[in-house]
């Protein structure tokens, strides 16, 4: 079975401030893939990134990074300077190989992130 | 080009009553899952289809049913409507099962 945590419910910055989110998951599968989801206010869930169990590498999109580690089974998603737009609930989220897991987009239950002026 | 587009936006029904919802996915695109958002339970996986076929379905009663037509367009059916149905139902479409997922706004559902 697969699971994904984040032990993070809810944290609040304030602006300027760097933040890190983080997620661990479980799964049995060698081949699976991690994303993670930002929900604003108006619902509709956004990509951010996307990340298969055989690229270890880290990755840096402007102000948003990702570490991937496969030895402690994590995924943590870090905000530099952070800003008052990028509050909103971040979803951590894993999908696995296999004819039972096709489609099966597991999340975690989300880290609410409130970022103050 | 247009995103995923779901309908209604909000409905509001009662207790034993059934609904459909309606999501038109990305055009290309071949696989339309569905989730369930609940404060208590969070984000979970109904069903996916992928060119009219369901590969895969999620651990819900057998209230809840979907179906995808040929031009990959979806919808999901839930009869027999009990107060623990109010969610906040998502449809994503994707290339395939392992890409990322675009997201409708979602259905907003109460039941009275």
């Amino acid at each position: 079975a697969q699971k994904v945590t984040q032990a993070q419910t809810e944290i609040s910055v304030v602006e300027k401030e760097d933040v890190t989110l983080d997620c661990v998951y479980e799964t049995r599968d060698t081949t699976y893939y991690l994303f993670w989801y930002k929900q604003p206010p108006s619902g509709e869930l956004v990509f951010l990134i996307r990340r298969n169990s055989f690229d270890e590498q880290n990755e840096i999109s402007g102000r948003y990074s990702w570490n991937f580690q496969k030895s402690t089974s994590s995924f943590n998603f870090t905000i530099t300077a952070s800003q008052v737009v990028d509050s909103a609930v971040y979803f951590c989220a894993l999908i696995a190989h296999g004819s039972s897991n096709t489609g099966k987009l597991i999340f975690g239950q989300g880290t609410t992130l409130q970022v103050k002026p | 080009k247009a995103g995923v587009t779901q309908t209604p936006r909000y409905l509001i029904k009662t207790r034993g009553q059934q609904v459909t919802l309606s999501c038109s996915p990305i055009s290309g695109h071949r696989s339309v899952s569905w989730y369930q958002q609940t404060p208590g339970q969070g984000l979970q996986f109904l069903f996916e289809y992928f060119s009219e076929t369901q590969r895969n379905k999620g651990n819900f009663p057998g209230r809840f049913s979907g179906r995808q037509f040929s031009n990959s367009r979806s919808e999901m059916n839930v009869s027999t409507l009990e107060l623990g149905d109010s969610a906040l139902y998502l449809c994503a479409s994707s290339w395939n099962w392992n890409e990322k997922l675009f997201f409708g706004s979602g259905t907003q559902l109460s039941v009275l």
